[in-house]
């Protein structure tokens, strides 16, 4: 059964600490790994990987995938109380068509 | 944003009542997908769509169908609502394989 795992499930921590969330994946036919970033309405696109090892950055954000070990990481360095949020990981998995399975996601709290 | 609209945004009904929620794309993407979002199980593929005419089961697809008669609209129906419906449905699009989804703002659907 295609499924995608996130850990922690929640996270406190206090404006300006690194944080790293953690998605771990079993999907037939994996494409790619996608990260999103969701507050109070739709989840917003962050990052896709489609190769193992290669590291994808955005500012404060980066991520990077291990096709071999089936996970992925996703580091914020520098936490603001704006990344408080819900992160979700999802795997694109190819069967008669696209299709996305996601994890329950980790609930991120930046406090001041 | 992405070109997504559903409609409504907002809707109490009663079990046993027929819904249809709508999703309008200007993006003119050729994959559209419906999601439910509940705590605890995250976001959950119920139906998706490849192409105009053509669609598939997801993992939750029990009491509903879609239909797709045109690329840009697709229509889910929860054909007899139940309580155990009620959740956020997500309208989601993709251009191809290993492209993002882009989210609609959801629509929250209450079943009394």
């Amino acid at each position: 059964e295609d499924k995608v795992v996130q850990s922690p499930l929640s996270l406190v921590v206090h404006e300006g600490d690194t944080v790293t969330l953690n998605c771990s994946y079993e999907v037939t036919n994996f494409r790619s790994l996608l990260w999103y970033k969701q507050e109070k309405k739709a989840p917003t696109f962050l990052f896709m990987l489609t190769s193992s090892g290669i590291e994808k950055k955005s500012g404060r954000l980066s991520s990077i995938l291990d096709k071999k070990e089936l996970f992925s990481i996703l580091n914020i360095t520098a936490t603001q109380t704006g990344d408080s949020a819900i992160y979700l990981c999802a795997v694109e998995g190819l069967n008669t068509g696209n299709q996305f399975y996601f994890g329950t996601g980790t609930s991120l709290t930046v406090i001041p | 944003d992405a070109g997504i609209t559903q409609s409504p945004r907002h809707k109490v009904t009663e079990t046993g009542t027929p819904v249809t929620l709508r999703c309008h794309q200007t993006e003119n993407h050729r994959y559209m997908y419906w999601y439910r979002q509940d705590p605890g199980h995250g976001l959950r593929l119920i139906h998706y769509s490849y192409g105009v005419k053509d669609t598939d089961k997801g993992e939750v697809s029990d009491g509903y169908s879609v239909s797709r008669s045109k690329t840009e609209d697709f229509l889910l129906t929860l054909e007899s609502a139940t309580s155990s419906q009620t959740s956020v449905y997500f309208c989601a699009i993709s251009s191809d394989y290993n492209s993002p989804l882009h989210f609609g703002n959801g629509t929250r659907l209450t079943v009394t």
